[in-house]
């Protein structure tokens, strides 16, 4: 079973604009909530993360959402430029245990001049 | 270089063949561990070392599937009897501490075809 959905495999925004990746849950359990951006033959790199206990966190044009009650995140990047053109994957983590990346299946940004 | 890095990046096998990939951490970090990352999909926890032990074992597939970390800090993740399902790429990361938030840094992976 998915604990982790991204439903959108692909995503394409005009240079400029707001990109909004989401990302829903089912685990209510997940204590920790992270953004990883990959680009080809690179291993995933952190972008940004968010507690449980809070609702918003930002970090210069990005910005992600907890809504917990929709068991639902968002990340927001804005303005988008060319180089935000990656694989965009979701990530929750418990607090016991080791500490694992539960992954989503990433949504595919596309960044257009 | 001051990342994890991963070799070989790219590996054929012939299905039946053992395969070993092998991760070098960051140095000192406390934290290691394995996903596999089929295609068109998210990575998926395979093991996690805390130094030189393994304490989760769960997200190994099968008992073909075998990781060691012997010093608390290079590790290997070894496949016996290659089957073709087996391909995808296999993404080491390691983090400093083992508490929860530290960023968990990857390497570049290595592709594992099985033919």
């Amino acid at each position: 079973d998915q604990q982790v959905k991204q439903n959108s495999p692909s995503l394409s925004v005009q240079e400029g604009r707001i990109s909004i990746l989401n990302c829903d849950y089912t685990n209510s359990m997940f204590d920790y909530f992270l953004w990883y951006k990959k680009y080809p033959a690179e291993g995933p790199t952190f972008l940004i993360s968010i507690s449980s206990i809070k609702d918003k966190n930002e970090d210069g044009r990005f910005t992600v959402f907890l809504n917990k009650s929709a068991k639902h995140l968002s990340l927001h990047i804005v303005p988008s430029q060319p180089g935000d053109s990656a694989v965009y994957f979701c990530a929750a983590i418990y607090i016991q245990g080791a500490q694992k990346l539960v992954f989503g299946q990433g949504t595919r940004l596309t960044i257009n001049p | 270089g001051a990342g994890v890095s991963q070799s070989p990046r790219y590996k054929v096998a012939k299905r039946g063949q053992d395969v070993a990939l092998r991760c070098d951490p960051i140095s000192g970090h406390v934290s290691l561990f394995w996903y596999q990352q089929a295609l068109g999909q998210g990575p998926e926890f395979l093991t996690y070392f805390q130094n030189e032990a393994q304490l989760d074992k769960s997200g190994l597939p099968s008992d073909r599937f075998f990781a060691e970390r012997p010093e608390g800090s290079v590790s290997t993740l070894k496949i016996q009897r290659t089957q073709q399902e087996d391909s995808a790429v296999y993404l080491c990361a390691s983090s400093a501490t083992a508490g929860l938030g530290n960023e968990q840094f990857f390497g570049p992976g290595t592709r594992l075809t099985v033919l």
